[in-house]
């Protein structure tokens, strides 16, 4: 089975930066997504990784360790729009998405 | 492009009637999902078509869903009869064949459906 574990809110102030963890246990692992949603809205995409290392792209990046079971995204100059929650998944078998419950991101003035 | 719509956004429904979903995929994107989120749960693969054919209905809790997609354009998840555990947010994704690197590697999600059974 699938196990993918991130948690469930973080605070953080504007302007500054924040890392929001995912540890997975996973079989047939093929790559690791992080989605941005905001309440009744779709999940849109922010970053994938499916090698080791680090994927920077503006203001958030993600990092991969696949020996690890660990990824972060972390996200700089906090924008109070950057309220939201955030899903890591990861792709495992035919292609098909595993989701954390995801982290809830409040941004404070 | 227009992306992924779902139809409707919202559904309340009382115990034991039927209701359908429907999604719509980005135009010439083979392969279409079924997702769903109960509430304080993740989000979980219901099933995966690709074009008309289903390539994995693993995660359909049971017998009570059945999902088409004729043609291989739109697809519905019809719910029958609806039980109360039944209620929680339905999302579609579609992607091309074969998730390249790229772009959102394929995946686009709609809003999601918001199903109440009461």
């Amino acid at each position: 089975g699938q196990n993918i574990d991130q948690p469930t809110e973080m605070t953080a102030t504007e302007g500054a930066i924040v890392q929001i963890n995912c540890t997975y246990q996973t079989s047939g692992f093929n790559g690791l997504f992080w989605y941005q949603q905001h309440a009744g809205e779709a999940p849109t995409f922010l970053s994938y990784n499916v090698l080791d290392g680090l994927e920077e792209k503006g203001r958030f990046s993600s990092f991969l360790s696949r020996s690890k079971g660990y990824s972060y995204l972390l996200l700089k100059e906090l924008q109070m729009k950057d309220s939201a929650s955030y899903l890591c998944a990861v792709r495992a078998g035919a292609n098909n998405l595993f989701f954390g419950t995801g982290t809830r991101l409040t941004v404070i003035p | 492009e227009a992306g992924v719509t779902q139809f409707p956004s919202h559904s309340v429904i009382e115990k034991g009637q039927t209701v359908t979903l429907r999604c719509d995929p980005i135009s010439g994107h083979d392969n279409l999902y079924w997702y769903r989120r109960v509430m304080g749960k993740e989000i979980k693969f219901l099933l995966h078509f690709v074009k008309e054919s289903k390539q994995d209905e693993s995660g359909m809790p049971n017998n009570r869903f059945l999902a088409e997609r004729t043609g291989g354009t739109y697809s519905t998840l019809k719910v029958q009869p609806a039980e109360l555990e039944d209620s929680g947010v339905y999302f579609c994704a579609s992607s091309q064949v074969g998730p390249r690197y790229g772009g959102s590697y394929g995946y686009t999600f709609g809003s999601g459906t918001r199903l109440t059974v009461v």
